[in-house]
């Protein structure tokens, strides 16, 4: 089993669309989590922090489930401009060691 | 602004010689610095992990021979891509985590822009 494991994409959404992109992750012991959006040929860049609690960035919501080792981010509203690959990201402290998801890729459609 | 610089960009050379990518913090000092490689349409891979003044820890199956890391200072790592292959072509981003001192968030890693490689 992977590490870190992400829906399989592309996902086609019309403007305006609510979407909702999925990730697992394998060690329990695990100790940061982050969501990062990358761009065709460019680096990947960090689009939000995820908590426990749940956190909102504008149109974006990360959730945390621990127990079920299961990370999620809603993207409200899309617009065009949201169109990238996007990356689950797991920080396991106790070795330094930071996993990249495969990604999923979204395009927003006119 | 970037916060971390990568040179050079991109880069073509032929086979069988070296290249060697650098990889700054601009404002803040680092102690850890990551090297990925990433191939078309495929995620990140971590090849290496570095800290300032000790030797890299290399990922399974990536050839520290091959793959020369230093980190000479809290501000740059390079890595050198020695005896390049066509097979080495690929987007070779760092990263690099802050000291608490230095006002970036320690857990958080700030990524360079890449660099692409083509051997031919």
């Amino acid at each position: 089993r992977k590490e870190v494991e992400q829906d399989p994409g592309p996902f086609n959404v019309p403007e305006g669309a609510t979407v909702a992109f999925n990730c697992t992750y394998s060690n329990s012991a695990s100790q940061s989590f982050f969501w990062y959006r990358q761009d065709c040929r460019k680096e990947p860049k960090l689009l939000m922090s995820v908590y426990s609690s749940g956190n909102e960035d504008g149109r974006f919501t990360a959730q945390l489930n621990r127990a079920s080792q299961y990370i999620s981010l809603l993207i409200r509203d899309s617009k065009l401009s949201d169109s990238a690959t996007y990356l689950c990201v797991v920080l396991e402290t106790s070795y330094d060691k930071v996993i990249f998801g495969p990604g999923t890729s979204l395009s927003v459609i006119p | 602004g970037a916060v971390v610089s990568q040179h050079p960009s991109w880069v073509i050379c032929k086979s069988g010689t070296s290249v060697k990518i650098e990889c700054r913090s601009l404002d803040f000092q680092a102690t850890t610095m990551f090297w990925y490689r990433q191939f078309p349409k495929q995620s990140l891979m971590l090849m290496a992990t570095s800290n300032e003044g000790s030797k890299a820890t290399y990922e399974q199956g990536v050839e520290k021979d091959k793959f020369l890391i230093n980190h000479a200072s809290l501000t740059l790592s390079t890595l050198t891509v020695t005896s390049a292959h066509p097979e080495d072509s690929s987007f070779y981003i760092c990263s690099a985590r802050g000291k608490r001192s230095s006002g970036r968030a320690p857990d958080t890693q700030y990524f360079g822009p890449g660099t692409r490689l083509t051997v031919l």
